[in-house]
């Protein structure tokens, strides 16, 4: 299937922003996705954009889509403690189903 | 409030048994997947279904995995006999996904241990 890639790690101070990327190889892909996973808990959906657009801010949350080279950002400002946890990239063609990455654990530290 | 609900939320079995989770989508959601996760593999999509009618189920062992939709309210995905290969996280999420409806909502999961 197609891929979608993550880096697996990052580790920022409070209070700094963090950015996650995410790469996918799927050129139709029509939505792309930011999920977050606590520990012991199921995925709670970020934030999406649609492929034509190339960003989208949310408060804290922005959301950078490169279409030309594939590649999509979360930043994450003032990042917190609570932020903590698995980050998810997904994409969805023109299918149903969402094609995630691996995540990337972000560890927030004071 | 509107959630995806699972159970059970924990499950050990011995290896060779049937197990059988459950899933009960968001009310008025047309559309359910099953999701697996674990540190290898990250979250795999087992199977599908739209409209209680299964759309796709490539990403599932056929010999021992079954996925099904009795009715509106409840999803199953059982694994017969189950393997120490199978413990993993088991999500079920749900979605009224069409042209430009894009959320899939998740459960808390299942965790299996096959021992």
């Amino acid at each position: 299937g197609e891929d979608v890639e993550q880096s697996l790690f990052l580790s920022v101070r409070e209070g700094d922003s963090s950015v996650i990327n995410c790469t996918y190889t799927d050129s139709s892909s029509t939505y792309l996705y930011w999920y977050k996973q606590e520990p012991g808990a199921g995925l709670q959906l970020l934030t999406y954009i649609f492929s034509n657009m190339d960003m989208k801010q949310d408060q804290r949350l922005t959301v950078l889509l490169n279409k030309k080279d594939k590649h999509l950002s979360l930043r994450i400002a003032d990042t917190q403690t609570g932020d903590s946890a698995i980050y998810f990239c997904a994409e969805k063609n023109s299918g149903y189903a969402l094609n995630f990455g691996k995540g990337t654990s972000l560890l927030v530290t004071p | 409030d509107a959630r995806v609900t699972q159970t059970p939320r924990h499950k050990v079995t011995e290896m060779g048994q049937e197990v059988t989770m459950r899933c009960q989508p968001i009310l008025g959601h047309n559309t359910v997947f099953w999701y697996r996760q674990t540190m290898m593999q990250g979250l795999e999509l087992l199977a599908y279904f739209r409209n209680r009618a299964p759309l796709d189920d490539s990403g599932m062992p056929k010999d021992r995995f079954s996925a099904e939709m009795p009715d509106a309210t409840l999803a199953t995905l059982k694994i017969q006999p189950s393997e120490p290969r199978d413990s993993a996280v088991y999500f079920c999420a749900s979605g009224p996904l069409d042209e430009g409806n894009t959320e899939a909502f998740f459960g808390q999961g299942t965790r299996l241990t096959v021992v």
